[in-house]
């Protein structure tokens, strides 16, 4: 198994649908994030959870949902998204902060490609 | 307001020559400092991380930090056509526990 495993790795969905991205990393790491990407920015953090407890949560829409049931998974759940979510949405893991061994380094999924009709 | 800045590109430059990256920071707080390779329709991966001022040589690729100056930079010397790729900086501040990135530089190594 590679480190941090996305799916599906493209998504079309209407603004009425609700799908789930969901995330998988290999790591034994104890920190996860979602990130969104977008065209000609930078790399918008959305969620991180650390040991399955939610740390951040950068402003984002409540048509956005996370879940993180365990330090392995993590999901992101769309409900009545609009056009301008349309982004590469990112997973990626890391050791926790607390850990004495967190370098600040991420190790990022493939990836999601979503597009909102 | 924590900002990664870098000039979006796109930067070009010959078979061989030394493409220079560059990004600066905001934060003085800013601790740790990497610098991403994102290829076209793929996720980013680390290439090099510095935490210290100075330079740090990997392979072809130097990081160099400047802390007074808040600058940090990525030298790719004798440049290939597989470095054509979006550079990506980023910084880390403990405290906030994440990491803040940059828009990305993109590279094209003409053959």
């Amino acid at each position: 198994e590679t480190g941090v495993t996305q799916t599906p790795r493209h998504l079309v969905m209407g603004m009425t649908n609700k799908k789930s991205l969901k995330c998988e990393q290999h790591l034994g790491h104890n920190a996860m994030y979602w990130y969104k990407q977008s065209a000609k920015k930078p790399l918008e953090l959305m969620f991180v959870y650390n040991f399955k407890e939610q740390t951040e949560n950068n402003s984002v829409p409540s048509r956005f949902s996370p879940e993180c049931p365990n330090s392995s998974h993590l999901f992101l759940h769309l409900h009545t998204l609009q056009p301008e979510d349309s982004a590469l949405y990112l997973c990626a893991s890391s050791h926790s902060w607390d850990s004495g061994v967190n370098t600040g380094e991420l190790f990022f999924g493939e990836g999601s490609r979503l597009t909102v009709l | 307001q924590k900002e990664v800045e870098q000039n979006s590109g796109p930067l070009s430059v010959p078979e061989g020559a030394i493409a220079s990256l560059n990004c600066t920071y905001s934060d003085r707080g800013s601790q740790s400092f990497f610098w991403y390779r994102q290829y076209s329709g793929k996720s980013p991966e680390l290439i090099m991380s510095i935490y210290s001022n100075g330079d740090k040589e990997d392979g072809r690729f130097t990081a160099q930090l400047n802390k007074a100056s808040q600058y940090v930079s990525l030298l790719i010397r004798d440049s290939q056509p597989s470095d054509s790729a979006t550079y990506l900086c980023a910084a880390s501040i403990w405290s906030a526990r994440q990491l803040t990135f940059g828009s990305g530089t993109q590279l094209t190594v003409l053959p």
